[in-house]
Order: structure tokens, then sequence, then C-alpha cells
């Protein structure tokens, strides 16, 4: 069974401190990860991908990728309320042509 | 641009009928993917289609009808549905299997 976990959280973090959210997948034939951001009642929307291990950031955000502990997380620097959401990792392995979600984080930022 | 539209925003139905679901790219994406989610959960993959073939039905009832007319259209065709399948529907597109998806902002399906 491949697998994608997540902490369902909620996380609390005061406004301008560093978000950390975490997921870890259970195959190791995964190529491709992503996360989402999805408010309360709308689709989700990209916010990273990342395929090679080690950072890679955008603006406020930074994607963590190690595959040999199969693990990838998303760091959001400067907390800001708007960063308030559900946040799904998802997992692709090659050839497979579907996502793997994980069950999302609830983050709150608190004012 | 990485827009993704959907038709329409909200749709109540009888159990009886028969209505469909647009999804719309002009990204120049051949992969197309319609997503059943249920509130708190994650979505769940229902088709995939590449290069306007049907590359993976999820063992959905035949109740839901698939169709992709053209690279930038995906229909899904609805019909006799039950309650349960009360729901938002995401489409989603991505340049070719297995690259990033971009959703649509969904349909809200109500079966009444």
């Amino acid at each position: 069974q491949k697998e994608v976990e997540q902490n369902s959280g909620p996380l609390s973090v005061p406004e301008g401190a560093i978000a950390s959210l975490n997921c870890t997948y259970s195959d190791r034939g995964s190529q491709s990860f992503f996360w989402y951001r999805q408010y309360s009642g709308k689709s989700p929307e990209l916010i990273m991908f990342i395929y090679s291990n080690g950072d890679k950031e955008d603006g406020r955000f930074t994607a963590q990728l190690n595959k040999a502990s199969q693990y990838v997380s998303l760091l959001i620097r400067d907390s800001q309320p708007s960063d308030s959401a559900t946040y799904l990792c998802a997992v692709n392995a090659q050839g497979a042509q579907k996502l793997v979600f994980g069950q999302g984080t609830r983050l709150t930022i608190n004012p | 641009d990485t827009e993704v539209t959907q038709t329409p925003k909200h749709l109540v139905m009888g159990m009886t009928n028969k209505k469909s679901l647009k999804c719309e790219q002009h990204m120049g994406h051949r992969a197309m993917y319609w997503y059943k989610q249920k509130a708190k959960k994650p979505p769940e993959l229902m088709f995939v289609y590449s290069y306007e073939k049907l590359s993976i039905n999820e063992s959905v009832p035949s109740r839901f009808s698939p169709e992709c007319p053209n690279s930038s259209l995906l229909n899904l065709h609805l019909h006799a549905l039950q309650p349960e399948d009360s729901a938002l529907y995401l489409c989603a597109s991505s340049p070719v299997a297995d690259y990033e998806q971009y959703f649509g902002p969904g349909t809200r399906l109500t079966v009444t």
C-alpha cells in the first residue's frame, strides 16, 4: 500500500514565525513531490513542487526533500494569517500518472 | 497563465436527472483529471486522460461517465446519482501525466 503520511494538526503558529509542515511517504519509487494549499470551501492550489534532494525556495516558501529518509517538508517563513489553510502533500511515482495525497495538515496562524 | 475553468460552480440534481460537468484549459496541457473531494478529506482520483485517451479509471461506478472531446475539454456526465455522490468535483490538468497538476475551482454537487 503506497501511503503518504501527514500530521493532521491543527498546527498553530504565531504570526511572523516559521511554520514547518512535514510529510513522509512509503514508496521508494516516488519521483515527484508537491505541496498544495487549500482554503476552506476552495480547490487545492499548487504552491511548490520538488523533484531533487535538497531545498527549493520560492518567496516565503521552502520545500525540502530527503529521498533517503523518504521525507518532504514545507517551511513557511514570516507566517501570515492568510497562510491559514489546509496543506496537502502529494507524491507521484514515475509512470504512475497519478498523485497520492496525504490527509492534509490544518495550519492556523495566530495574529 | 495556469487557469483551469469549471462549470457550473454549483449543481443540485435529483437522483433521476442527467447532468454534465465541464472543464476547460488552454495551457496546452495533455493530461486531464477528474477528482471527487468530500469534506475534510483529500481529493480522490476518479479518471485520468492522457493525450485525449482514458488511461486510468479508478473503479468508478458507471453512473459517472467521462468524455474528452479534444485536448482542451473534459466532461463528466452524471446519471442516476445517489445522495452519497454529493461532493466537490475537481478537474485538474498537467503538461503531461506525472508532472505538476493544476486544479480548477470545482463544482459543488448536491444530489437530492
